[in-house]
């Protein structure tokens, strides 16, 4: 089943921070997340793996809450670059091989001047 | 380093028609290979993957069927194209499992 993203979209003044959650029903083994400009491919931003880690990529940090099968997506002092749609793609189980994902609904965002 | 290519970018069929997207990877061996499908503001939905030359695994039943016929090539097809078939098709490869996955520059398919 979809992973399931909030708020779907967003509105930010360049500077402001922002938030955006992933949610499964089902058991997570990794939280990848991505950036898609539109028109454009997705770009690869970061992974977590289950255990509660925290990662950052410069003003961009998630944690990933393996207990409540949720991870969330941090923007710091954003900036016009971060406008695009954000997805987490969610691998559950130990998928070996595949590294399959499930991508979640999408989080629009945009920042405004 | 590792580059992917997917083509055509735009492509314009009738329903009815013949399908054949190409996508290669360059610069590693045995990746593992993605289709996937965007319809317009939406997310993206896996079609197959595959792990090994001749090995696909399809995520949803549909008018489509892919192929793996070297180690870093991965064509989608189809025989007939429904109008259901319009979507934005993202190839993508990655390594194991923990990996990135990364993403070609995407074909625009319209049905007419």
């Amino acid at each position: 089943q979809q992973p399931v993203q909030s708020p779907q979209a967003v509105i930010l003044r360049e500077g402001e921070d922002a938030v955006i959650n992933c949610s499964s029903s089902k058991a997570l083994y990794s939280v990848h997340w991505y950036r898609q400009k539109h028109g454009e491919a997705p770009v690869f931003l970061m992974i977590l793996l289950k255990g509660g880690e925290q990662k950052g990529h410069e003003k961009i940090s998630a944690s990933f809450n393996e207990k409540k099968q949720q991870s969330s997506l941090y923007l710091t002092a954003s900036q016009l670059s971060y406008s695009g749609t954000y997805f987490c793609g969610t691998e559950t189980g130990y998928g070996g091989a595949t590294n399959k994902l499930i991508f979640g609904t999408g989080t629009l965002l945009a920042v405004q001047p | 380093s590792q580059t992917i290519h997917q083509w055509p970018a735009t492509l314009v069929q009738p329903v009815g028609s013949p399908l054949s997207l190409e996508c290669t990877v360059e610069g590693t061996s045995n990746p593992n290979l993605y289709w996937y499908r965007q319809a317009a503001g939406r997310g993206l939905q896996l079609l197959f993957y595959s792990v090994g030359i001749g090995q696909i695994s399809s995520e949803v039943p549909q008018n489509l069927s892919a192929s793996r016929p070297q180690d870093r090539q991965f064509i989608l097809s189809s025989k007939k194209l429904l109008l259901s078939d319009s979507g934005f098709y993202l190839c993508a490869w990655s390594m194991y499992s923990n990996q990135p996955q990364h993403f070609g520059d995407g074909t625009r398919l319209s049905i007419l």
